[in-house]
């Protein structure tokens, strides 16, 4: 079975540059989740999807950032314009319907790095 | 303000013994603690979780204490060995909180031969 799996593994783009990432979650799984670790920091949440709702959308730092979930399958958070503090790495995570404290599965990670 | 606090420092331990990770909170009360494991440039595995009403919960060579009085979580690893090397985070979780995992910044464990 597949795991969660994040496109791209690395970006490198100049400031008030667009980047989208992208998250494959494993088949199945209704929840979805955006976490992001800058530097020196713990991993914070970003935000919840329950198939393609918004469950909650409390950690997201600013209207800079856009997360949609088509289909209910896999996800998009795409950044416009980027800012220097955007650099950090962004997991994606997914978990079966709750069941009360369940694990999340998560992807390798994006890399982001604003220049 | 809220906080969960990691031993910062890295803990080298030599094979064979048993590793001790802690995690202490406050001004919060999950209702589950997770503990993840993270190897470099990868993404967070989960190992074990607790509930608020478990004290401990023993997996092959792990084992993880819950005192929800003393607002701290112990994370053991017996018998070390070099391959459990890695960052250990540990996350808070709530009731009807879905996956929104509050984590720790983690500890790093070395093991060395």
């Amino acid at each position: 079975e597949a795991g969660v799996t994040q496109f791209p593994s690395h970006s490198v783009i100049e400031k008030g540059q667009t980047v989208t990432l992208r998250c494959d979650p494993i088949s199945g799984h209704d929840n979805l989740y955006w976490y992001r670790r800058v530097m020196g920091k713990e991993i914070k949440f970003l935000l919840h999807f329950v198939k393609e709702s918004k469950q909650d959308e409390s950690g997201m730092p600013n209207n800079r950032f856009l997360a949609e979930r088509t289909g209910g399958t896999y996800s998009t958070l795409k950044v416009q314009p980027a800012e220097l503090e955007d650099s950090g790495v962004y997991f994606c995570a997914s978990s079966p319907a709750y069941r009360g404290g369940t694990e999340a599965f998560f992807g390798q990670g994006t890399r982001l790095t604003v220049v | 303000s809220q906080k969960i606090e990691q031993n910062s420092e890295a803990l080298n331990i030599q094979e064979g013994k048993t590793a001790t990770l802690t995690c202490n909170y406050t001004n919060y009360s999950p209702a589950y603690l997770q503990w993840y494991r993270q190897d470099p440039g990868r993404g967070p595995v989960f190992l074990l979780l607790i509930r608020e009403n478990e004290k401990e919960k023993r997996k092959e060579r792990l084992k993880v204490t819950f005192d929800t009085t003393l607002k701290q979580s112990l994370f053991h690893i017996t018998a070390s060995q070099p391959a459990d090397s890695a960052t250990y985070l540990c996350a808070l979780l709530f009731s009807g909180g879905y996956n929104k995992l509050i984590f720790g910044a983690g500890t790093r464990l070395a093991v060395h031969p």
